[in-house]
């Protein structure tokens, strides 16, 4: 298992088009997270999912981000109609569920929106 | 909700020296866990330490060790013989087991530089 895996590494993009990032978490954890990153802040918390479902969603996560899980396997966060603010680190996690489990990050998206 | 809070946006320290990062929580739960992550630049995050609240003995990895207050809701890593690669971002982070999804709250960050 080569950890935690997302790709794109980094993605610009103009203001008002779609992105898609993907995250392929490891296999043996049935809990993958989303977080986003700001410049000069720690990762703020966005979704996430146990198994195939999305059991939980920050306020943060607008009507124009959504996130799946098809199968529990990989996960996609689609934003739609990006703005200049939607620009961030896009970090991605698995753990096991249960108390106290850390997480294994992944090495995050870029998102540059121009 | 939770907040963590890292006083310190920088630090440095001489390579091979002991340096202290502090972190700061609030909760009202007694029962909670806590963590240091380290993020190199342009790396992923990766777990450098963790502490239950639970658990009165400080937790220590290796040149890691913290330094757990319950009372005073404070939990500072300290890291001893200082190396280059020691060079990254720390954040400090609290997750409440009772939050079904075991969401962490981050604080903002110390940024450690190791200074040859």
């Amino acid at each position: 298992d080569t950890g935690v895996s997302q790709d794109p590494r980094h993605k610009i993009t103009k203001r008002g088009q779609n992105v898609t990032f993907r995250c392929d978490p490891i296999s043996e954890h049935n809990r993958l997270y989303w977080y986003r990153q700001t410049l000069g802040q720690g990762p703020e918390f966005l979704t996430y999912f146990q198994n195939e479902a999305q059991l939980e969603k920050s306020r943060l996560l607008s009507d124009r981000f959504s996130a799946e899980r098809p199968k529990g396997s990989f996960s996609t966060l689609e934003i739609q109609r990006t703005e200049q603010g939607d620009s961030a680190m896009y970090l991605c996690a698995s753990s096991l569920a249960g108390p106290g489990y850390g997480y294994t990050f992944g090495s995050g998206t870029r998102l540059t929106v121009v | 909700a939770q907040t963590v809070t890292q006083s310190q946006p920088e630090m440095s320290v001489q390579e091979a020296e002991t340096v202290t990062l502090s972190c700061t929580y609030d909760t009202s739960e007694n029962n909670y866990y806590l963590f240091w992550y380290k993020q190199p630049p342009s790396r992923q995050m990766i777990l450098v330490i963790r502490q239950e609240a639970y658990k009165q003995q400080n937790a220590t990895e290796n040149r890691f060790s913290v330094n757990f207050q319950k009372a005073a809701k404070s939990f500072s890593l300290k890291i001893s013989d200082s190396q280059l690669g020691d060079t990254a971002m720390y954040f400090c982070a609290f997750m409440n087991p009772l939050n079904t999804g075991n969401q962490f709250y981050f604080g903002t960050g110390t940024s450690l530089t190791v200074i040859p």
